[in-house]
């Protein structure tokens, strides 16, 4: 299986702060990884996929950017509905993991 | 717009089968892009891939299940659903369906159910 390592596991920031997220894959998985944001009580919700595509509808703030086994997610200066939990996802192949999330919460 | 439901019981006896249900409304369960999944995510916990189906039938189990869970398709009432036997109480969960769409040669979960909350107890 392939196991996927976010760092940090918990960050506090300010409005208006440029966050960045990794995600390290335990092999090579190309571009095959997404990213997923999930306030409390709520579903998922689709950031990114294939790496770095911005999903329709999602903030230009938000970006993906690596290849392989090393991974980054940045928000260009935070918003308030921006605090949350934001999780990577390999689709490389099955068995299909996520990494352990990274819970962004106000300074 | 598409969207999924899930069904279910919110209550499961320790070493009793587990059953839900994913309604796909506003959309078609047999197209060639789309699969369908179960993911689950324990309190305070994160995410966990269960398995995904695609409308012909064929499946993909996450390994450390794959002994206990079954998931299945019915196109004609555009559900799927999802089997989990001898429950404990560590399978107590959130239990989300999702789509996996498959374009441009990735795959991604674009479209969740709202979730369901299953804990197992007597």
């Amino acid at each position: 299986d392939i196991q996927l390592t976010q760092s940090p596991s918990f960050l506090s920031a300010s409005v208006g702060d440029r966050v960045t997220i990794t995600c390290r894959a335990s092999q090579g998985i190309s571009s095959y990884l997404a990213w997923y944001q999930q306030k409390p009580g709520k579903a998922p919700k689709l950031l990114i996929y294939a790496a770095s595509t911005l999903q329709s509808g999602v903030p230009s703030r938000f970006s993906g950017s690596g290849s392989g086994t090393e991974f980054t997610l940045t928000i260009n200066s935070l918003q308030p509905e921006d605090f949350a939990t934001y999780y990577c996802q390999q689709l490389n192949s099955y068995p299909l993991t996520f990494g352990g999330g990274t819970k962004v919460e106000i300074k | 717009q598409l969207q999924l439901q899930e069904s279910g019981p919110g209550l499961v006896k320790p070493s009793e089968t587990l059953s839900l249900t994913c309604t796909v409304s506003g959309g078609s369960i047999s197209s060639t892009s789309y699969y369908w999944g179960w993911i689950r995510q324990p309190p305070g916990k994160g995410l966990e891939w269960i398995g995904t189906i695609y409308f012909i039938g064929s499946t993909h189990y996450n390994p450390s299940l794959k002994s206990r869970v079954t998931i299945s398709v019915d196109t004609s009432k555009t559900q799927f659903s999802l089997k989990l036997s001898s429950v404990t109480a560590a399978d107590t969960a959130v239990y989300y369906c999702a789509r996996q769409t498959w374009t441009g040669g990735y795959y991604f979960m674009d479209v969740w159910g709202k979730g369901t909350t299953v804990t197992v107890s007597s």
